[in-house]
């Protein structure tokens, strides 16, 4: 049973426009959140996380918002480039300590 | 340049037959991880290791096998057990289990 889901498999934005990734999530023990971005045949980096008493977290063009009463999180990036093009993984952490439990990805292609 | 390096880039391996992914950290982190990547599977969870000399399975550690005889060390033996071992191989890293990981750039290893 997938614990942390991410029901888009693809997401195609115009260059300049905002791009909005969605991540939700079954487990309430999680606490930490955290988005990667991976590039073919490349391993994932970090790009912004989130602890669950926060509500959003900004980094430059990405923000990153939680709605823990609806379990979801959502990763925005605005404005949208075509390096931003690349697949994003949602991951979460279980207060009890463990590995993070990735979802199975969106692609973002971005179109100039 | 503290990183973590995964060897080799790309692997063929015959039916039948064991081989080991090596991957190794100079970031002094406690944690490390191995995930499998498959198309439209995001990444799952083989094994992972808290402290030297110490182990757990993941959500797929069947047919896998792990070491961790040195911190900046987690070895990955992919067995003839395993039954569709074609796949993109992540080794990563953190301070502490759970946080954020670093990542290396992956092994793709095929079955021929």
């Amino acid at each position: 049973d997938q614990q942390v889901k991410q029901n888009s498999p693809s997401l195609s934005v115009q260059e300049g426009r905002i791009s909005i990734l969605n991540c939700d999530y079954t487990n309430s023990m999680f606490d930490y959140f955290l988005w990667y971005k991976k590039y073919p045949a490349e391993g994932p980096t970090f790009l912004i996380s989130i602890s669950s008493i926060k509500d959003k977290n900004e980094d430059g063009r990405f923000t990153v918002f939680l709605n823990k009463s609806a379990k979801h999180l959502s990763l925005h990036i605005v404005p949208s480039q075509p390096g931003d093009s690349a697949v994003y993984f949602c991951a979460a952490r279980d207060q009890a300590g463990t590995a993070l439990i990735f979802g199975k990805g969106t692609t973002l292609s971005v179109s100039s | 340049d503290g990183g973590i390096t995964q060897s080799p880039k790309y692997l063929f391996r015959k039916e039948g037959q064991n081989v080991t992914l090596s991957c190794e950290q100079n970031l002094n982190h406690d944690a490390m991880y191995w995930y499998r990547q498959d198309p439209g599977q995001g990444l799952r969870l083989i094994y992972y290791s808290q402290i030297v000399n110490d182990f757990q399975k993941g959500d797929i550690a069947e047919g896998y096998s792990v070491s961790r005889e040195k911190k900046e060390s987690f070895p990955l033996t992919v067995t003839s057990a395993q039954k569709n071992p074609t796949a993109f191989y992540l080794c990563a890293s953190s301070e502490g289990l759970g946080y954020g990981y670093t990542f290396g750039s992956g092994t793709r290893l095929t079955v021929v």
